[in-house]
Formats: structure tokens, sequence, C-alpha cells
């Protein structure tokens, strides 16, 4: 099975860009769909991003997704930070034998 | 609007099995685009994904927990279920519930969660 390693850590200002990233340690980024979700203290996960790139409904525009074949990451970019977008987001994927994979997190503090 | 709850004991012994169940509300667990899953969630760290299963029975699991764990799913009650057998403190999680499409394993529908402290 593979991995998929976050920084611990990132922290913004209000009204800056911030962007998370998430390695895929073997095998391709683009070979399954990455999804993000965002978790507040004491909340379940809620997706901010599906299928690498697209947003549910209610999400605002302000996240957006993205694949990178060349460093293997997805990466998680939020725009216009918000005091409210302090959170702990985890990205996840899947390996083709159906065995499901997050990684390990990443703690997100606007400043 | 689907809505899952996870119910079952918060407290386990030592080297017993823990067993939960996720009710489903809102919307029929048979449904063929959808697996439901169990991923829990130890206190101050990460989410670890323990296994799936889909309406006809068939499961998959995390193969770091494989030898432990146990899936069912009750159509006729429209609830899942999940045995961990012999656990240990390691297994003191919060423990969700959750639905991911069957095609990109995107959960989109979560439980609020239940802690389990394995403890004597």
């Amino acid at each position: 099975n593979f991995m998929l390693t976050q920084p611990h850590s990132v922290s913004e200002s209000p009204g800056k860009t911030v962007t998370i990233s998430c390695t895929r340690s073997s095998g391709s980024i683009a070979s399954n769909y990455v999804q993000w979700y965002q978790q507040r203290p004491g909340s379940s996960p809620t997706t901010v991003i599906y299928e690498g790139i697209h947003r549910p409904s209610g999400v605002p525009d302000r996240f957006s997704g993205s694949i990178d074949s060349s460093s293997n990451s997805a990466s998680l970019t939020i725009s216009g930070l918000k005091t409210e977008d302090e959170a702990d987001y985890y990205c996840q994927s899947y390996h083709s034998s159906n065995s499901v994979v997050f990684g390990g997190g990443t703690k997100l503090t606007v400043l | 609007q689907l809505q899952l709850q996870e119910s079952g004991p918060g407290l386990v012994k030592p080297s017993e099995t823990l067993s939960l169940t996720c009710t489903v509300s809102g919307g029929s667990i048979n449904r063929n685009s959808y697996s439901w899953g169990w991923i829990r969630q130890p206190p101050g760290r990460g989410l670890e994904w323990i296994g799936s299963i889909y309406y006809t029975w068939t499961t998959y699991y995390n193969p770091s927990l494989k030898s432990r764990v146990t899936m069912s799913i009750d159509s006729s009650k429209n609830h899942f279920s999940l045995n961990l057998s012999s656990v240990t403190a390691a297994d003191t999680a919060v423990y969700f519930c959750a639905r991911s499409y069957i095609n990109t394993w995107a959960f989109d529908f979560w439980g609020l969660g239940t802690l389990v402290t394995v403890s004597s």
C-alpha cells in the first residue's frame, strides 16, 4: 500500500492564500481520486474537495484542489483566508485493491 | 437528508470485542452506488479507515486491521455493524461511520462519531 504525506501544520494571516500538499509515496497520484476533508474540533469531517478538483455545493470557491503529477502530489488551496477556515485538513485516496488511505492531517492556523 | 448514527458501548475491556452499529436514516442502505464504512480517530491523532461494506455483503478491510475486523449489514434494519476483536488501549478512539461512493471512495455523509475507550 502507499502513504499520503501532509505537512503537520501551516499558518497564514487572514485574507492570504495557503496551500496544503499531499504527496503519494508510490504509484501515481493521478491513478486514483483524491478527496480533501475539513475537520473542526469536536466535529465530523466534511468534504471540501472531491475527485481532486470538485467542490461540493455549499463549499466556497475560495477552496480549490489540484493534482501535480511531476511532484506526485495533490494540493488544497484556500484563498482569502478567514478565521473560520482554521481546522484540520485531511487528504484521502485509495488503492486499486479498494483499500482507503488517509493522509496524516494538516492543522491550519489562521493568525 | 441522509443521517448516520453510531451506537454501542463507550467502554470495552482489553482483549474483548468492540461492537458498534451505524443506523442510517433518510435513505436506503440498499443503494448500489455506495458502500458503508468505519473510520476511527484516536484522541489527538488522524483518521484511519477500518473498512467498508457493500449491501451485497462484499467487504473491504484495512490490511493492518483485517485479522481482527468483521463487518456486517442488515438491510431490514437499515444498519451496518463493526466488530473489532482482541482490543487493546491502542484501539481507544472516536469511531465514525460514513457513506462513500463505490467508484471514487469519496465519503460524503458521516455520523457524529462515538468515543470508545479500552480500559479495565
